[in-house]
């Protein structure tokens, strides 16, 4: 399958700053991108779609000015988590896709382990 | 009532033992993923299928549209198949969910050697 990358994997940050994750397609273009928190022992939770060009599409709940997400080309995006706290603290992954129809797979990152202290 | 449901939550399997995990889902969908999580992390895309049967390797994923069923099997087990599954279906055409994952609880699978 098709490859994607994060950067960081792991970050460790104080209370109050912001922290930009990285989200990579390697060996294809990703018209979509989409990024996701996981709890412990919980399952995916989908933040955000993010289309090559255009605004983000934020879930019910999650705050666009707190989670900011850009996708400037077809094999970046990114989400930068602006005046982080403790409760922020999570595993983020991001998809890539080059699409959304059925035939369109979603091909995952390794993840981002964000600890806020 | 979740709209994925996987079962079983937790399994335990000895090296060799064939073993099914079930996902039953209840929404419209246009494709659905079986997906494998270490503990480090990291998911890896199994398969993708929207109708009957895919096999790679060991595994193979099934899928029953007319009763909203799909399992995954891995036949000879390994200790190294010790992961997270996880079921995602892929939300039909139309709508704002159109191309949305929404994901099942997860099967904890442990292989002992």
């Amino acid at each position: 399958g098709a490859v994607v990358s994060q950067h960081p994997s792991w970050v460790i940050c104080k209370s109050g700053t912001s922290v930009k994750i990285e989200c990579r397609s390697l060996d294809f273009q990703a018209t979509t991108m989409f990024w996701y928190r996981q709890f412990p022992k919980q399952s995916l939770m989908l933040m955000a779609t993010s289309n090559e060009g255009s605004k983000a599409t934020y879930e019910q709940g999650v705050e666009k000015d707190k989670f900011l997400i850009n996708h400037a080309s077809l094999t970046l995006s990114t989400l930068t988590v602006t005046s982080a706290h403790p409760e922020d603290s999570s595993f983020y992954i991001c998809s890539a896709s080059n699409g959304v129809h059925y035939y369109n797979e979603q091909f995952f990152g390794p993840g981002t382990r964000l600890t806020v202290l | 009532k979740n709209e994925v449901e996987q079962s079983p939550q937790n399994l335990t399997a000895q090296e060799g033992e064939f073993i099914t995990i079930n996902c039953s889902y209840s929404v419209g969908i246009s494709a659905l993923h079986w997906l494998q999580q270490h503990p480090g992390g990291g998911i890896v895309s199994l398969f993708m299928l929207s109708s009957g049967k895919k096999k790679h390797g060991r595994l193979i994923a099934t899928i029953n549209i007319q009763e909203k069923h799909s399992s995954l099997h891995i036949t000879a087990s390994h200790p190294r198949d010790s992961a997270v599954y996880i079921c995602a279906a892929k939300a039909n055409a139309g709508g704002t969910s159109y191309g949305k994952l929404t994901f099942g609880q997860g099967t904890i699978l442990t292989v002992h050697p």
